[in-house]
C-alpha cells in the first residue's frame, strides 16, 4: 500500500520567512503526488500536484513543489510565509487508480 | 454553484444508535468518497464510489455503510455508532479518478458518540 509520511506535526514561522513542509512518500512505480490545505473549520482544498509533466510545481498562493525521486520526497515551500497562510497542509499520494491516501498533516503558524 | 454539502453540520449520538450523514454535489462529478479526519492521523478512506451504483472499501470501512443510487448522493450510514467513531466526517467528489481531478471537499459533518 502507498503511504506518505510528512515530518513535523508543527511548524512554526515567521511572517516573511521561509516556509518548507516536509513530505516522503513510499511507491514503487512514479506515484502522482498532492499537496491539499485546510483552513480552519473548513474542507480541504488542493494546493498542487504533481502528474509527470514537471518536477518543479508551481501552485496557488505562491506555493511549489519540487518531485525528488532519488529522495522519494515532494517538500512543499514558499519564500516568504504571509499570515493567512497559517493553516494545515496535507501530502497525498494516489494508490491504483481510484484512492487517494493522505499523510497525518502539518500545522503552519506564522507569527508577526 | 453549493459544490459538496454535507448535513448535519454537528451531531451527538449515544452508544448503539444509527444515523446517516448526508453527502450532495451538484457538479455532477462521478467520483465521491468519505474520510475521516482525526486528530494526529491526517484523513483515512471510509469508502468510496466511481460511479451510480459501484461502491467499494478505503482504508477503515468497518462500522460503516454506503449506497450511491444517484450521481448527486453519497450517504454514509453508522448503523451501530460507537465511542471510536467520534471524528470529523468529510466528503469529498471528483470530475475524474481522484489522482486525476483535484477532490471537492464539504465543510464537515462533527460527529460525538457518547
Amino acid at each position: 500500500a502507498q503511504s506518505v509520511t510528512q515530518l513535523g506535526s508543527h511548524v512554526s514561522v515567521s511572517e516573511g520567512a521561509l516556509v518548507l513542509l516536509r513530505c516522503n512518500y513510499s511507491s514503487s512505480v512514479p506515484p502522482y503526488l498532492f499537496w491539499y490545505v485546510q483552513y480552519p473549520n473548513q474542507g480541504l482544498q488542493l494546493l498542487l500536484k504533481y502528474t509527470s509533466a514537471a518536477t518543479l510545481v508551481k501552485g496557488i498562493n505562491g506555493f511549489e513543489a519540487e518531485f525528488k525521486k532519488s529522495e522519494t520526497s515532494f517538500h512543499l515551500t514558499k519564500p516568504s510565509a504571509h499570515m493567512s497562510d497559517a493553516a494545515e497542509y496535507f501530502c497525498a499520494v494516489s494508490e491504483g487508480t481510484d484512492k487517494l491516501i493522505f499523510g497525518t498533516g502539518t500545522r503552519l503558524q506564522v507569527f508577526p | 454553484n453549493a459544490g459538496v454539502t454535507q448535513t448535519p453540520k454537528f451531531q451527538v449520538l449515544k452508544t448503539g444508535q444509527s444515523m446517516t450523514l448526508q453527502c450532495a454535489q451538484d457538479m455532477n462529478h462521478e467520483y465521491m468518497s468519505w474520510y475521516r479526519q482525526d486528530p494526529g492521523m491526517g484523513l483515512r478512506l471510509i469508502h468510496y464510489s466511481v460511479g451510480a451504483g459501484i461502491t467499494d472499501q478505503g482504508e477503515v470501512p468497518n462500522g460503516y455503510n454506503v449506497s450511491r443510487s444517484t450521481t448527486e448522493d453519497f450517504p454514509l450510514r453508522l448503523l451501530s455508532a460507537a465511542p471510536s467513531q467520534t471524528s470529523v466526517y468529510f466528503c469529498a467528489s471528483a470530475e475524474g479518478s481522484s489522482y486525476n481531478s483535484p477532490l471537492h471537499f464539504g465543510n464537515g459533518t462533527r460527529l460525538t458518540v457518547t
